[in-house]
């Protein structure tokens, strides 16, 4: 069974403090994404990854940095947390244009 | 650049009741089409895809046809069940972006079911 899993489902933080949310898959996919997901606003791309060490922005990575030292790791960094940044974030992972994204669970983030 | 405009929701249908969410988009190239589900408190789910025109993805009693001439890949279901009270999203992949596999999400439709 395929499997994206992500840190935490829930966590509260501090603004200002330094965030990380971890995501492992264990498929062996070349390419993987951080989104987060607010009402009203559907998903938004805030970085992916194509390989490792490699990463692009996506939509809105203001505020955000990501690290992918390994190829079944991707990290988001949230460098000084603010309240605007609290959301739901999705980790996902593909091998590619005609396949499928598997999503993570989620980590329902609060910055308080 | 490419796009997925869905209906907006929420849908609120009865039980047995017939569903269609609508999804069109802009594209150049070949996209693959994709619709996702989300259940409540989870993270997203493959529900059906199509990767080239006039293909039929099925799932789960859904079923959604992949229109090059209208651009659509609208989602049906001829009868449906409170387990599918769920967000759905449409999404595409490729059509030129490279092979990231990259998505473009619609905003996504609540359809709620009742008994």
């Amino acid at each position: 069974d395929v499997k994206v899993t992500q840190s935490s489902r829930y966590l509260v933080k501090r603004t200002g403090e330094k965030v990380f949310l971890e995501c492992v898959q264990d498929m062996d996919h070349e390419n993987m994404f951080w989104y987060r997901q607010d009402p009203g606003l559907g998903l938004r791309l805030i970085y992916f990854s194509y390989d490792v060490k490699m990463k692009e922005k996506g939509d809105i990575p203001e505020g955000y940095s990501v690290s992918r030292e390994k190829k079944e790791r991707f990290s988001l960094i949230l460098e000084s947390a603010s309240t605007n940044q609290t959301s739901m974030y999705l980790c996902a992972s593909t091998a590619g244009r005609r396949y499928e994204q598997y999503f993570g669970p989620g980590t329902r983030l609060t910055v308080t | 650049g490419n796009s997925v405009t869905q209906m907006e929701g929420p849908v609120t249908l009865s039980e047995e009741a017939f569903l269609t969410i609508n999804c069109t988009y802009t594209a150049t190239g070949y996209p693959s089409l994709f619709w996702y589900v989300q259940y409540p408190g989870e993270g997203l789910q493959l529900l059906l895809k199509a990767t080239k025109a006039d293909d039929k993805g099925s799932n789960k009693g859904f079923e959604a046809t992949y229109r090059k001439e209208t651009t659509s890949f609208h989602l049906e279901k001829g009868s449906v069940q409170v387990s599918d009270s769920a967000v759905y999203f449409c999404a595409l992949s490729g059509g030129g972006s490279g092979n990231t596999g990259k998505l473009i999400f619609g905003q996504g439709t609540t359809l709620q079911v009742k008994p």
